[in-house]
């Protein structure tokens, strides 16, 4: 399909795991976002990649998190030493342009539970 | 700082009934936005978004929102509820310079046959 994918869709992981998640954006998308959703909640955005450069990391809740997208296309969401309040889904969007009003399109998430 | 308040987490309608989504939002500059929608186990999709063109924005699957700059507001209406429409719905908003969106809690809406 021509959408947003992420791998794996689920996801479970004994604490002090470390765990990656993969985005596989639209083709030709400038710009990349994680978000993490909790339960029950809205989406909260964790980092920004505009290309290869992330422009934003502002949201990334500890230094255990970190991304990349090396080569400006896929990007990795890797989180280390996983502790329980990690447990959420995220979700990863990408947008065709640049700025604040470009849809975003969104992946369908990985679930991740650590136990 | 750019912040959403969707009141209430759930909505229940019948089937034919006037569904009304409220959505108030916080920015210092002009803000950009967005209803999405999310069906169980699926992504968020894009139901309408706001960008200062026109006030009374119309969507997908016969969605529309009113942008009101003296209300800081951006409610989501469907004229008629189809049980298809049961899902959670957010609002998020975001500025020029600013993409990222920031999301609301969400509302569940149910469809009542």
């Amino acid at each position: 399909g021509a959408g947003v994918s992420q791998s794996p869709r689920y996801k479970v992981a004994k604490r002090g795991q470390d765990v990656a998640l993969r985005c596989d954006p639209i083709s030709g998308h400038v710009s990349l976002f994680w978000y993490q959703q909790a339960l029950g909640q809205g989406p909260e955005f964790l980092t920004y990649f505009q290309n290869e450069a992330q422009l934003d990391k502002s949201g990334l809740p500890s230094d255990r998190f970190f991304a990349e997208r090396p080569e400006g296309s896929v990007s990795t969401l890797k989180i280390q030493r996983t502790q329980q309040e990690d447990s959420a889904v995220y979700l990863c969007a990408s947008s065709l342009a640049l700025g604040g009003a470009s849809e975003q399109f969104f992946g369908p998430g990985t679930r991740l539970t650590v136990l | 700082a750019q912040s959403v308040t969707q009141l209430g987490s759930h909505v229940s309608v019948s089937e034919g009934a006037l569904v009304l989504l409220r959505c108030n939002y916080s920015s210092s500059v002009p803000p950009y936005l967005f209803w999405y929608v999310q069906y169980p186990n699926q992504g968020l999709q894009l139901l309408l978004k706001y960008t200062s063109a026109a006030t009374l924005v119309k969507g997908i699957n016969g969605f529309e929102a009113e942008f009101k700059k003296s209300e800081t507001s951006f409610h989501l209406t469907k004229p008629s509820a189809h049980m298809s429409d049961a899902a959670e719905y957010f609002c998020a908003v975001s500025d020029e310079a600013n993409s990222k969106l920031t999301f609301g809690k969400g509302i569940t809406l149910s469809v009542r046959p």
